[in-house]
C-alpha cells in the first residue's frame, strides 16, 4: 500500500506559471521527502523536509508540510520547459531498520513552452 | 548518480525462465533496495539490503529473491519469470543525511518484459 498520495495524477501548465503538487500520508513521519523523474530515467532527490519544520526552500522550489494534517505540498515557481518530469513524494517513518522510504504514485507534471 | 549502474538495461524474456538482475555501486554504501515501478502503482518495494548477506523482504517480495555477497553488489533474481513481473525495475542505495535523516540516490533503471 502507498503511504504518499500526490495530488493531482497530472497537471499540465504555460511555462512562467507556478506549479503545485500535494502529498497526503497516512502514519507519522521522521521526514518527508519529494523527487523527480524524467522520462525513461531514474528518480532524483529534490528535497528533504524533516517532521519538526513546516516550510522548506531551495531555488524555485517551496516544499511545505503540515503534520497534523498529514500533508505536504511541492511548489516550482516560475516553471520552465525544463521541469517537464513526474514528481513523487517519499516519507521516511523513521522506525525501520532499513532507511526504507515508501512513494506515493506521482505528479505527472507538463510544461508548455 | 552515486555510482550505480544496473544491467542489463533492457531485457525481453519468455515466461517461466530465471532472470537474474545486476545493481552495482561503487562507493560502499551499506543499504541497497531494489523497486519495482509500474503505472498506476508508483514505486514498490521488493527487498532490501543492510548489509553484506544481510536482505529483507519488502512491499512486493512475492516471486522474488535477492543476494549480496559483496557490498558493491546486488543481485535480484526472477527464479521463474511471470507476464505480471513485466515492469521497470529500479535499485537505489541511502546516502546518509545530517541527524539520521537519508536519500535515496537511484540507478537507471532495467526495463524488463516477460512474454
Amino acid at each position: 500500500s502507498q503511504q504518499g498520495e500526490e495530488d493531482p495524477q497530472a497537471l499540465s501548465i504555460q511555462e512562467g506559471e507556478n506549479a503545485t503538487m500535494n502529498c497526503s500520508y497516512k502514519t507519522s513521519i521522521n521526514n518527508l521527502q519529494w523527487y523527480r523523474q524524467n522520462s525513461g530515467r531514474g528518480l532524483v532527490h529534490l528535497i528533504l523536509i524533516r517532521s519538526n519544520e513546516r516550510e522548506k526552500h531551495s531555488g524555485r522550489l517551496r516544499v511545505t508540510l503540515d503534520t497534523s494534517k498529514k500533508s505536504s505540498s511541492l511548489l516550482i515557481t516560475a516553471s520552465r520547459a525544463a521541469d517537464t518530469a513526474s514528481y513523487f513524494c517519499a516519507t521516511d517513518e523513521g522506525s525501520n531498520a532499513g532507511n526504507m522510504l515508501t512513494f506515493g504514485g506521482g505528479t505527472r507534471l507538463m510544461v508548455k513552452p | 548518480d552515486a555510482g550505480i549502474t544496473q544491467s542489463p538495461r533492457h531485457k525481453v524474456t519468455e515466461t517461466g525462465t530465471p532472470v537474474t538482475l545486476r545493481c552495482h555501486q561503487t562507493e560502499n554504501h551499506r543499504y541497497m533496495y531494489w523497486y519495482r515501478q509500474d503505472p498506476g502503482h508508483g514505486l514498490r518495494l521488493i527487498h532490501y539490503s543492510y548489509g553484506v548477506k544481510d536482505t529483507d523482504k519488502g512491499e512486493v517480495s512475492d516471486g522474488y529473491s535477492v543476494s549480496r555477497s559483496k557490498t558493491e553488489d546486488f543481485l535480484l533474481t526472477l527464479e521463474s519469470a511471470t507476464s505480471s513481473q513485466t515492469s521497470v525495475y529500479f535499485c537505489a542505495i541511502s546516502e546518509p543525511l545530517r541527524q539520521g535523516h537519508y536519500e535515496q540516490y537511484f540507478g537507471p533503471g532495467t526495463r524488463l518484459t516477460v512474454t
